[in-house]
């Protein structure tokens, strides 16, 4: 059974700090990882899928890695803003057709 | 173009009733997926349809049941609610529900049982 966990649960920087956030999955047989951003009361908005055969992909000021063999992600975000503060969360495609299995997140909150 | 579309918003039941929560995919999805998520959790997969058929279960009780509709528009059903029921549902659409395609998220429902 897949589990993955994301520390830390809870993360305060100043903003312009750059940050990572990380995952951690415990069945390196997936299909994809994804990284999503929740806003409080609201739904998820997808920011980046790496596909398992990649490393990496990169969107504007966000970079999101994949070690399958340690079964980590790491999502990068540069020079972070205030309106970068939500919960982040990762989920991981091991069954196939998208049945994935979501980290608790990394409730993220950038400081003016 | 609309995003995933859930109704209603928000949803007040009591112990033991029947609720209906609705799904419209983003146009041209035909892949639609339900989570639970209980509040300070990750969302937890419930159900994924494809072309009216269900390709994925979660590990949920057979009180919770779905289905979508020849417009790929879908409803999820769950009976004898409990207070441990009380969570944002959330629907995701994609293309084909294939692995190599992201999915998208509707802003959900969050129920409430008393």
């Amino acid at each position: 059974k897949q589990e993955v966990t994301q520390i830390p649960a809870a993360l305060s920087v100043p903003e312009g700090e750059n940050l990572v956030l990380n995952c951690s999955f415990t069945d390196s047989a997936i299909y994809n990882l994804q990284w999503f951003r929740q806003d409080p009361g609201k739904g998820l908005t997808s920011l980046l899928l790496i596909q398992s055969s990649q490393r990496e992909q990169t969107s504007g000021r966000l970079n999101a890695s994949l070690d399958k063999s340690s079964g980590r992600s790491t999502l990068y975000i540069a020079a972070s803003q205030p309106g970068d503060s939500a919960t982040y969360l990762c989920a991981v495609d091991s069954g196939g057709y998208q049945k994935v299995t979501f980290g608790t997140g990394t409730k993220l909150q950038v400081i003016p | 173009d609309a995003g995933v579309t859930q109704s209603p918003t928000h949803l007040i039941k009591t112990r033991g009733q029947h609720v209906t929560l609705r799904c419209s995919p983003i146009s041209g999805h035909k892949s639609v997926s339900w989570y639970q998520q209980v509040l300070g959790q990750g969302p937890q997969f419930i159900f994924q349809y494809y072309e009216k058929e269900e390709r994925g279960r979660g590990n949920f009780p057979d009180r919770f049941s779905a289905r979508q509709f020849p417009n790929y528009s879908s409803e999820l059903n769950v009976n004898a609610l409990l207070l441990g029921d009380s969570a944002l549902y959330l629907c995701a659409s994609s293309p084909y529900g294939n692995s190599n395609q992201p999915q998208h998220f509707g802003d959900g429902t969050r129920l409430s049982i008393l």
